[in-house]
């Protein structure tokens, strides 16, 4: 019974494309968040959304597009995918911004060719 | 700007050592610290959260503690085995926007 959840977890695409992340926790949680993580390890706030609302962009391309149709649901679009936004990509969710544990799903591994 | 590192990078012990795994952070305004640990390939998995008004967490062979002044975390890690071989990587959550910041991580490796 998967808290977080990601889909898929694989991705190949070319230059160009256009593609979406998927994300859902079934925790009851009202904050979720996308990280990137790079070649090198490094984990890097994206976005946060609270109640559906954004609360955290970071500086990144307004290539990448968030949606939350709703509390338990915070999908990545991504728009002309270039070779540099290759990445493993998580998805994370937490009651609250603040005090509270944060829940990671499995990744999506993004290969643009 | 809070910034995280990590010390030592990588690691690498023999089967039954104790270990320290080192966090350090700029900014001490933080709402609480969390380590993780990633496997080859895998994602994210919790492994303690100390809040900011806390000094230690104990979870079975892993102790966690948290110096806040001196921006400072640590795990302990006693007698180390194989599995617990992953990157293991700390994360800070700061009082502004609740966002966390993450370390570069240190890959521990046991050898058995």
């Amino acid at each position: 019974d998967t808290a977080v959840s990601q889909t898929p977890k694989y991705l190949v695409t070319q230059m160009g494309n256009d593609k979406s992340i998927k994300c859902e926790q079934n925790l009851g949680h009202d904050t979720m968040y996308w990280y990137k993580q790079d070649s090198k390890k490094f984990l890097k706030i994206m976005f946060s959304y609270n109640n559906k609302e954004l609360i955290i962009n970071e500086t990144v391309p307004n290539r990448f597009s968030p949606k939350s149709p709703d509390k338990a649901h915070l999908n990545l679009h991504i728009n002309s995918l270039e070779l540099g936004d290759s990445a493993v990509y998580f998805c994370a969710s937490s009651q609250g911004s603040r005090n509270t544990e944060a829940f990671f799903g499995q990744g999506t591994r993004l290969t643009v060719v | 700007k809070q910034e995280v590192t990590q010390i030592p990078a990588a690691l690498s012990v023999p089967e039954g050592e104790n270990l320290v795994l080192n966090c350090s952070f700029t900014d001490s305004a933080i709402y609480n610290l969390q380590w993780f640990r990633q496997d080859p390939g895998k994602g994210l998995t919790s492994l303690l959260l100390i809040q900011s008004s806390q000094r230690e967490q104990t979870s079975g062979r892993l102790n966690a503690s948290l110096d806040k002044s001196s921006g400072r975390s640590t795990l302990y890690i006693a007698a180390s085995q194989p599995g617990d071989s992953a990157t293991y990587l700390c994360a800070v959550r700061n009082t502004n926007a609740g966002k966390s910041t993450f370390g570069d991580g240190t890959t521990l490796t046991v050898k058995p």
